[in-house]
């Protein structure tokens, strides 16, 4: 079962405007999260993580959103940039687990 | 440090030949994991090490599948008989014990099994 959920396959973004990536996930154990970005032929690179303590992180343009109670968590990224093209995963984790579940992906477009 | 390095790249084997990739994490990182990724889907947990020990495997990883990290340091993962279904992206990678929750996994570019 899929744990983790990227609905949306793909986005496009004019540059400049934000750009929004979601992620539901339905294992209310989870208590962290991450997004990772992917270009073609390499592997994913992270990219921010977030605690379920805290609502919000925000890096740079990176800002992650967190709420628990629709167990929903989104990425935005502001101003999105050509060089944001790629695919972003989400991912969970529970503390004393090993692994990651990942959703499968959102592929971005930013349009010059 | 180059980051977590994979080899091969690319492997294309005939229906149940035997593979071996092998995966080199950063020096530093105690923590390395292999994930399998195919088309269209994010990656899947396949096995985890601390250190040397095998402390986690997936159901995923059938009896076909064995992975060593007999120092530690790099580790390998071997496919036997191999099926068509076994062609995926075979990801590689490794974290610290304290930076895995906040930095998550530093990953490899992977090595693309496709079976014949």
């Amino acid at each position: 079962d899929q744990q983790v959920k990227q609905n949306s396959p793909s986005l496009s973004v004019q540059e400049g405007r934000i750009s929004i990536l979601n992620c539901d996930y339905t294992n209310s154990m989870f208590d962290y999260f991450l997004w990772y970005k992917k270009y073609p032929a390499e592997g994913p690179t992270f990219l921010i993580s977030i605690s379920s303590i805290k609502d919000k992180n925000e890096d740079g343009r990176f800002t992650v959103f967190l709420n628990k109670s629709a167990k929903h968590l989104s990425l935005h990224i502001v101003p999105s940039q050509p060089g944001d093209s790629a695919v972003y995963f989400c991912a969970a984790g529970k503390t004393g687990a090993n692994n990651l579940f990942f959703g499968t992906g959102t592929r971005l477009t930013v349009i010059p | 440090d180059t980051g977590v390095s994979q080899d091969p790249r690319h492997k294309i084997t005939k229906r149940g030949q035997n593979v071996t990739f092998r995966c080199d994490p950063i020096s530093e990182h105690n923590r390395l994991y292999w994930y399998r990724q195919t088309l269209g889907q994010g990656p899947e947990f396949l096995t985890y090490f601390q250190n040397e020990a095998q402390l986690e495997k997936s159901r995923l990883l059938s009896d076909r599948f064995s992975a060593e990290r007999p120092k530690g340091s790099f580790s390998t993962l071997e496919i036997q008989r191999t099926e068509q279904g076994d062609s995926a992206m075979y990801l590689c990678a490794s974290s610290s014990t304290q930076g895995a929750r906040s930095y998550g996994y530093t990953f490899g570019s992977g090595t693309r099994l496709t079976v014949v």
